[in-house]
């Protein structure tokens, strides 16, 4: 079975602080990795995607890659309260096809 | 406006009763999905399609069927609904089939099954 998982949390940091967000997943030949932000009663929206190790940069968020360790997070710098909301992980599979298999999501909670 | 659109976006219904959730996107992707959500399991895929008469499933494909006649449209049926199917369900839409691209959710529908 292939796995996304990340902590449920709630995530509560202060405003202006730099949230942490954590992925992992079992599948190695996950291709593509995504983060999407969901608010409450709302449909999900793309936040980062990356497809190779590293850092990248996209204003306050940055998204890691380590393929080695089968590890994605997602940094939010100055965490705002309007980033609260719940933070899906999501990673693209080929099998015969391409599934998206996503994570339980993490809440965030932004403190004014 | 480039949209995912569903409907109905509530549904109340009693097991047994064949429903059908539409979907229907104007972006001319070729990559549709739908997927239902749950607490605390996040989203699931239940089919995709990869593009017209293309269909194939996903992790939770039971008691479901999807069919792909047009580009634009992928309709989600239930044919016999049960109450394990009380969910939020949506639909997704992207460009290509790669596996890379982003993908633009719907707005939702709340299914009950009494």
């Amino acid at each position: 079975q292939k796995e996304v998982e990340q902590n449920s949390g709630p995530l509560s940091v202060p405003e202006g602080a730099i949230a942490s967000l954590n992925c992992t997943y079992s599948d190695r030949g996950s291709q593509s990795f995504f983060w999407y932000r969901q608010y409450s009663g709302k449909s999900p929206e793309l936040i980062m995607s990356i497809y190779s190790n590293g850092d990248k940069e996209d204003g306050r968020f940055t998204a890691q890659l380590n393929k080695a360790s089968q590890y994605v997070s997602l940094l939010i710098r100055d965490s705002q309260p309007s980033d609260s909301a719940t933070y899906l992980c999501a990673v693209t599979v080929w099998g015969g096809g391409f599934k998206t298999i996503f994570g339980a999501g993490t809440r965030l909670f932004v403190k004014a | 406006e480039a949209q995912v659109t569903q409907n109905p976006r509530y549904l109340i219904t009693v097991t047994g009763k064949k429903l059908t959730v539409t979907c229907s996107q104007n972006m001319n992707h070729e990559y549709m999905s739908w997927y239902r959500q749950d607490p605390g399991l996040g989203l699931r895929q239940i089919y995709y399609s990869m593009n017209v008469e293309v269909t194939d499933k996903g992790d939770v494909p039971e008691g479901y069927k999807v069919s792909r006649k047009e580009k634009r449209n992928f309709p989600l049926i239930l044919e016999s609904p049960s109450p394990n199917q009380t969910s939020l369900y949506f639909c997704a839409s992207s460009f290509g089939v790669a596996g890379g691209q982003t993908q633009y959710f719907g707005p939702g529908t709340r299914l009950l099954v009494l």
